[in-house]
């Protein structure tokens, strides 16, 4: 059975540093899907982005980047020039075999000016 | 551009009580689902639908029922409410599934749900 695991519950960062979140995976699967979301605290859910697993490079979407290890099984988030708006929870997930998404318990960000 | 929508935004129950959370969505996709996010527990999933007519058990369906009669709604049903499904519920839709695809799923704003 798939499963993601997040170990941190909560980070800090100071504003414009660069932050990593870290998010391990377990999948017998050869071919998997690894998404992050973020949830401010207003409680919507948005998509940040996207990794394949049989893709050729780190997935990149504006400030979001997504350090991808497959052999580690790991699928970090790094957000780059933190802003005071990047302070949510954020969620690994991954696609489970009833094509739902299987979330992490999600890290807290608090980004300090 | 509505995307999901879940009504209602909040709601309190008292224990035995029962009530339907609607959602819908205008983006004609096939897949719809319905978590439960409880604290440091990420997101469930409670029941799903892979298209009009279809429903499917997830991982906590208990004490749960959906419908999906018209492809743009999936309504999930408590029919004796509990204080254990006090909780936030979030719908998803998606145009294929998380499994095979890249496309993500898009959610709902959330419904706040408190049964005491």
């Amino acid at each position: 059975a798939q499963k993601i695991t997040q170990t941190q519950p909560g980070m800090f960062v100071q504003e414009k540093e660069a932050v990593t979140l870290d998010c391990t995976y377990d999948t017998s699967d050869p071919s998997y899907g690894l998404f992050w979301y973020k949830q401010p605290s207003s409680g919507e859910m948005i998509f940040l982005i996207y990794q394949g697993s049989y893709d050729q490079q780190n997935a990149t979407e504006g400030r979001y980047s997504l350090n991808f290890q497959k052999a580690r099984k790991s699928a970090n988030l790094v957000i780059s020039a933190s802003q005071l708006g990047d302070s949510a929870m954020y969620f690994c997930a991954m696609a489970g075999s009833q094509g739902n998404l299987i979330f992490g318990k999600g890290t807290k960000l608090s980004v300090k000016p | 551009n509505a995307g999901v929508t879940q009504t209602p935004k909040f709601r309190v129950l008292k224990t035995g009580q029962s009530m339907t959370l609607l959602c819908a969505q205008d983006m004609n996709h096939e897949y719809m689902y319905w978590y439960r996010q409880d604290p440091g527990m990420g997101l469930r999933l409670i029941h799903y639908s892979v298209g009009e007519g279809t429903t499917a058990k997830g991982e906590v369906p208990d004490g749960y029922n959906v419908s999906r009669l018209k492809k743009q709604n999936f309504l999930l049903g408590l029919e004796s409410a509990a204080p254990s499904q006090t909780s936030v519920y979030f719908c998803a839709s998606s145009y294929r599934t998380a499994y095979y695809s890249n496309q993500p799923q898009h959610f709902g704003d959330g419904t706040r749900l408190s049964i005491l």
